[in-house]
């Protein structure tokens, strides 16, 4: 089955220093991933996507991911994190439709920046 | 582009009373999904329709909860009668075309309180 995982639920991290957020799934063919943001009191903004070609993928606002596919990975990364970027981020991989709709969520990461 | 807009943002009711939340989608978009958001629960699936035709409903709760999508620019999710733990925000998305690569577009979203 179809399923995404987000290990960790809430991450903290200082202000000006790198963040990586883990994303892993399971799929049987190859995966079209989505990075998802929640900023407080919003709906829940693209970050970025990967459907093929070149693994390390640029998005808005400075974030980047990786797709690992050995490591079933879609690993989202900042060199240097904002106070701006405190939100819920949200990993997604596409899906056939049915129950699932065509986009199957994890769980969430809380991220909180320390000044 | 207005965006997936919804409507109220902010919904205070009584156990017992109807709540109708209300979706407009982008314009051109075939698909509308309805999410519920909890703290407990996570984000769900709750309802998606394609060219107004509910495609699967599956995520729904309970027969207290309904959805229409009476034309292409409009959607309601209807609870009858509320309770308290229906407490939640309820996001509406809309996608321009079925599968793997389409993104989703989400609203703001509605905060619902059920006393």
């Amino acid at each position: 089955a179809q399923s995404v995982t987000q290990p960790d639920i809430h991450i903290t991290v200082s202000e000006g220093a790198s963040l990586e957020l883990r994303c892993n799934y399971s799929y049987g063919a190859t995966p079209y991933l989505f990075w998802y943001v929640q900023s407080p009191g919003q709906g829940l903004q693209l970050l970025l996507k990967y459907f093929s070609g070149d693994t390390l993928v640029q998005g808005i606002k400075g974030f980047e991911a990786e797709f690992k596919r050995s490591q079933s990975s879609f690993n989202l990364r900042k060199p240097s994190v904002h106070w701006s970027d405190a939100a819920e981020y949200f990993c997604a991989v596409g899906a056939y439709g049915g129950s699932q709709g065509n986009l199957i969520f994890g769980k969430g990461t809380k991220l909180s920046v320390k000044p | 582009d207005a965006g997936v807009i919804q409507s109220p943002r902010h919904e205070v009711t009584e156990m017992g009373q109807e709540v109708t939340l209300r979706c407009k989608p982008i314009s051109g978009h075939d698909y509308l999904f309805w999410y519920r958001q909890t703290m407990m629960r996570g984000l769900e699936l709750l309802i998606y329709f394609n060219n107004n035709v509910p495609i699967d409903d599956s995520g729904m709760p309970e027969d207290r909860f309904s959805a229409k999508m009476p034309n292409a620019s409009f959607s309601t999710l209807k609870i009858q009668p509320s309770e308290p733990r229906d407490s939640a925000v309820y996001f509406c998305a809309s996608s321009p075309g079925q599968g793997q690569r389409n993104e989703q577009f989400f609203g703001p979203g509605t905060r619902l309180t059920v006393l």
